[in-house]
């Protein structure tokens, strides 16, 4: 089955930096690659996703990348602001299937 | 509508008692999942509904039953539980299972406390 790898576990910025979350993956076959932020709480929410036919994608402060053939993607979060501290989930889904895998997740901490 | 609501919110249970967890969604969705989260840890597949038809179950123990009475409503069965069964119980639906993903949203979740 599909193995998710997430670095690092805890991050902690000052506003107005940049953060950046690193997942491996080990299934070759997986295409689907979403992020999820998850508020003390609360549920996990979607906050950017991307295709295996696609290299980068960008959302205003969120981009994601992703490197098929060294089976790794991150997300990048820039001018972070303090209400983007949250747990976030990076997360693999096999092709033809709409299951998913996940990272153990990264705590980010953005400090004012 | 494009929500996923799962009732109750908050469930305290003994380990001798019987309860079910619900989920509804109206977006027309076909396949439905329960995910459970342990605090700190990331969320993990439990069931998957397709069409009805339960076509995943990821070795859960059998105190877990889950049903699909509709192609609108999941429930989960909860008996005899442990103490350590104790977690966010996670709702999410697709729109078919055995497709590529388009991605799908989670439920609120249900906080289950086994006592």
């Amino acid at each position: 089955g599909e193995n998710v790898e997430q670095h690092p576990s805890t991050l902690s910025v000052q506003e107005g930096d940049s953060a950046v979350i690193k997942c491996t993956y080990s299934d070759s076959a997986s295409n689907y690659f979403p992020w999820y932020k998850q508020e003390l709480g609360k549920r996990p929410q979607l906050i950017i996703d991307i295709r295996s036919n696609v290299g980068e994608k960008k959302d205003q402060r969120i981009a994601v990348t992703l490197n098929k053939t060294a089976k790794h993607f991150s997300l990048h979060i820039t001018e972070t602001q303090p209400e983007d501290s949250a747990v976030y989930f990076c997360a693999a889904s096999p092709s033809g299937y709409s299951t998913l895998t996940f990272g153990k997740g990264t705590m980010l901490l953005v400090s004012p | 509508d494009t929500e996923v609501t799962q009732t109750p919110k908050h469930l305290v249970m003994g380990m001798t008692n019987k309860k079910s967890l619900k989920c509804e969604q109206h977006m027309g969705h076909r396949a439905m999942y329960w995910y459970k989260q342990k605090a700190k840890k990331p969320p993990e597949l439990m069931f998957v509904y397709s069409y009805e038809k339960l076509s995943i179950n990821e070795s859960v123990p059998s105190r877990f039953s889950p049903e699909c009475p509709n192609s609108s409503l999941l429930n989960l069965h909860l008996h005899a539980l442990q103490p350590e069964d104790s977690a966010l119980y996670l709702c999410a639906s697709s729109q078919e299972a055995r497709t590529d993903n388009y991605g799908y949203t989670f439920g609120s979740g249900t906080r289950l406390t086994v006592v």
